[in-house]
């Protein structure tokens, strides 16, 4: 059972073009968690998702990101115009449907440089 | 608000030496609280957790003990080995799915 994957593993943009991160939950799961770390930082909630809902993006700011869940296929973190702030390491997390939430298998992440 | 502090590495040790992270939280109320381990290349996998004070978490060697008192979920190991090396985040959840994550402490055995 292949766990939940990631890719790119790096990115490197330049300021202002666009990043978009692609995440694979576990077979059977059908809850997505992007999570974020600044370096120096922990890693710091972003967005919920299901299959085609957003559920909860407190933690996503409020320009420039957005998420989606499609029904197929993987779930993308887009950041538009990037700076070089959003260099970071972003982590994806999934969990099975009725399952508990709090048990999350994490991705290797997407470590992304700003240039 | 919640949070999580863990101390800074990286932590260097000899094979088979004993090992302690020290994690302490900030929060109101009983959080969950958990160890994640990063190996190179992979993603955070749940090493243990503890859902209520005085509670014990262990799981391959690892234990670390819920101090409700000292807001403490200090992770030990008695004897290291060289595959232990990696990066072991502290975290608490409220029993939801948002994750509180300290900054993760790298931990390099020698063999």
């Amino acid at each position: 059972n292949a766990g939940v994957m990631q890719n790119p593993r790096h990115l490197v943009r330049r300021r202002g073009q666009e990043a978009r991160l692609r995440c694979s939950p576990m077979k059977g799961h059908s809850h997505v968690y992007w999570y974020r770390q600044l370096p120096e930082e922990g890693l710091k909630f972003m967005v919920y998702l299901q299959k085609e809902n957003i559920i909860d993006e407190s933690g996503m700011p409020k320009e420039r990101f957005s998420a989606e869940f499609p029904k197929e296929g993987p779930s993308i973190l887009r950041i538009q115009q990037v700076v070089r702030g959003d260099s970071a390491a972003y982590f994806c997390a999934s969990s099975p449907l009725g399952g508990d939430q709090e048990t999350q298998y994490f991705g290797p992440g997407t470590r992304l440089l700003v240039l | 608000g919640d949070s999580v502090t863990q101390m800074e590495g990286p932590v260097t040790l000899s094979e088979e030496a004993f090992l302690t992270i020290n994690c302490t939280y900030t929060a109101t109320g009983y959080p969950s609280l958990f160890w994640y381990v990063q190996y190179p290349g992979e993603g955070l996998q749940l090493l243990l957790k503890a859902t209520k004070a005085d509670d014990k978490g262990s799981n391959k060697g690892f234990e670390a003990t819920y101090r409700k008192e000292t807001t403490s979920f200090h992770l030990e190991k008695g004897s290291v080995q060289v595959s232990d090396s990696a990066v072991y985040f502290c975290a608490l959840s409220r029993g939801t799915y948002k994750y509180i994550f300290g900054t993760g402490t790298r931990l390099k055995v020698l063999a």
